[in-house]
């Protein structure tokens, strides 16, 4: 597809466990972003990168949360010790670079039991 | 800190009315100013955004109107159609090295009826 892809679309797992999030961006985009939309909430940044490195992982909430982008190309978010907190649609955009329109993908729903 | 203000939580409008969302900022290093349109399900999806040196853009019904003095800014649907009916948030963010890192207001949910 053309647009920016994410999986699972839903993820359910218990307390505790580990659980790995992917987005595909669209290809050629250099500039990947991440975001948790809790219910009822706007979207909230965790992290941005440009390329293959954190140009900015000021809105990760604590060192359970990592993201990775080994070739520039497909990220995942990992989330270690899942609480019933983390519970939220994480959301995935890219865009050409830093300055320009950021595309979402449709999220993956995690909900922690 | 909540650094955008977003105001009506919800919106009920007629068809062919008027839709009108605000929203206020606090950071005046806060540069670039979008609206996004969400769907249930959905992402969210880039619908107009405007630069502080202009005061409004219009695309088609959607029209953003900026006061930079006030740190506010303001999104006009005209001619309200069901298919309208979404959940919108302003956003904004600034230049350097956090230039991609939005902050979103907290959403209106509006409802257009026939």
């Amino acid at each position: 597809g053309a647009g920016v892809s994410q999986t699972p679309s839903n993820k359910v797992t218990e307390k505790g466990k580990y659980v790995e999030l992917r987005c595909d961006p669209i290809s050629g985009h250099t500039a990947l972003y991440w975001y948790r939309q809790s219910l009822g909430q706007g979207p909230e940044f965790l992290i941005y990168f440009q390329g293959t490195g954190a140009a900015d992982d000021s809105g990760l909430p604590n060192d359970r949360f990592f993201a990775v982008r080994p070739e520039g190309s497909v990220s995942t978010l990992k989330i270690q010790r899942t609480e019933r907190g983390d519970s939220a649609v994480y959301l995935c955009a890219s865009s050409l670079g830093a300055k320009n329109i950021q595309y979402f993908g449709a999220g993956t729903r995690l909900s922690v039991l | 800190q909540q650094q955008v203000k977003q105001s009506p939580q919800s919106l009920i409008v007629q068809k062919g009315g008027i839709s009108i969302i605000n929203c206020a900022y606090e950071n005046t290093a806060f540069d670039y100013f979008p609206w996004y349109q969400q769907f249930p399900g959905k992402g969210p999806a880039l619908l107009i955004a405007i630069r502080p040196d202009v005061s409004e853009k219009k695309e088609g019904r959607f029209t953003i109107s900026f006061n930079k003095s006030a740190k506010q800014f303001s999104l006009h649907i005209m001619d309200s159609q069901p298919g309208d009916s979404a959940t919108y948030f302003c956003a904004a963010s600034r230049g350097g090295t956090s230039y991609g890192k939005l902050t979103f207001g907290q959403g209106t949910i509006l409802t257009v009826h026939p």
